[in-house]
């Protein structure tokens, strides 16, 4: 199976960079995703990294290390509306279709 | 450009009621999935189709039913509702099989069972 670790919790000053880590144990790599989800809205995809190393877009980016399990969300120049979960996933066993790990919520304070 | 489309929003049922959650999609996209979100748990499949005409079970389906009688339609039945159903669905598509294209979720049904 699967199975994907991430802090339940992030607080962090507006204008600041925050990074949410991801741990993940699968039996076939496929690469790592990122969505990300408003209170009461619908997860938005955000990036993907079937590579190693750092993917950037605009603020956010996005790193992977296959060696480690291991990946990152990096957000820079904080904003109020980054408040919001943040899921990692991983392709699974269920006919590869995603699996998504538990989230990290991220509290962005002014 | 709806994207993913989810009716209803809400909807409160008694234990041993029957319900079908709606999802529509305008993207043409071949591939469909019904999540369930609960607290602390993340995303968990229920079932999916990878095309008009089939499903497949995911890591929670039982309590569940689907269907895909056309391409840009996917129904999640629940014949029998329980209060462990209670949560909220998700309903998502995409182009294709790979992560790397992203799923596009709808807005979401809660669900309550009493």
């Amino acid at each position: 199976g699967q199975s994907l670790e991430q802090p339940s919790e992030v607080t962090a000053v507006e204008g600041a960079i925050v990074q949410i880590n991801c741990t993940y144990q699968t039996s076939g790599f496929y690469g790592l995703s990122w969505y990300q989800q408003h209170d009461g809205g619908a997860p938005t995809f955000l990036s993907y990294n079937a590579l190693d190393g750092l993917e950037e877009t605009g603020r956010f980016s996005s790193f992977l290390s296959r060696s480690d399990s291991y990946g990152y969300l990096l957000l820079q120049e904080l904003q109020m509306k980054d408040s919001a979960s943040y899921f990692c996933a991983v392709r699974g066993e269920y006919g590869n279709k995603l699996v998504f790990g538990a989230g990290t919520i991220l509290r962005v304070k002014s | 450009n709806a994207g993913v489309t989810q009716t209803p929003k809400f909807r409160v049922l008694k234990t041993g009621q029957s319900m079908t959650l709606l999802c529509a999609q305008d993207m043409n996209h071949e591939y469909m999935y019904w999540y369930r979100q609960d607290p602390g748990m993340g995303l968990r499949l229920i079932h999916y189709s990878v095309g008009e005409g089939t499903t497949a079970k995911g890591e929670v389906p039982d309590g569940y039913n689907v269907s895909r009688l056309k391409k840009q339609n996917f129904l999640l039945g629940l014949e029998s509702a329980a209060p462990s159903q209670t949560s909220v669905y998700f309903c998502a598509s995409s182009y294709s099989d790979r992560a790397n294209y992203g799923y596009t979720f709808g807005s979401g049904t809660r669900l309550t069972v009493v």
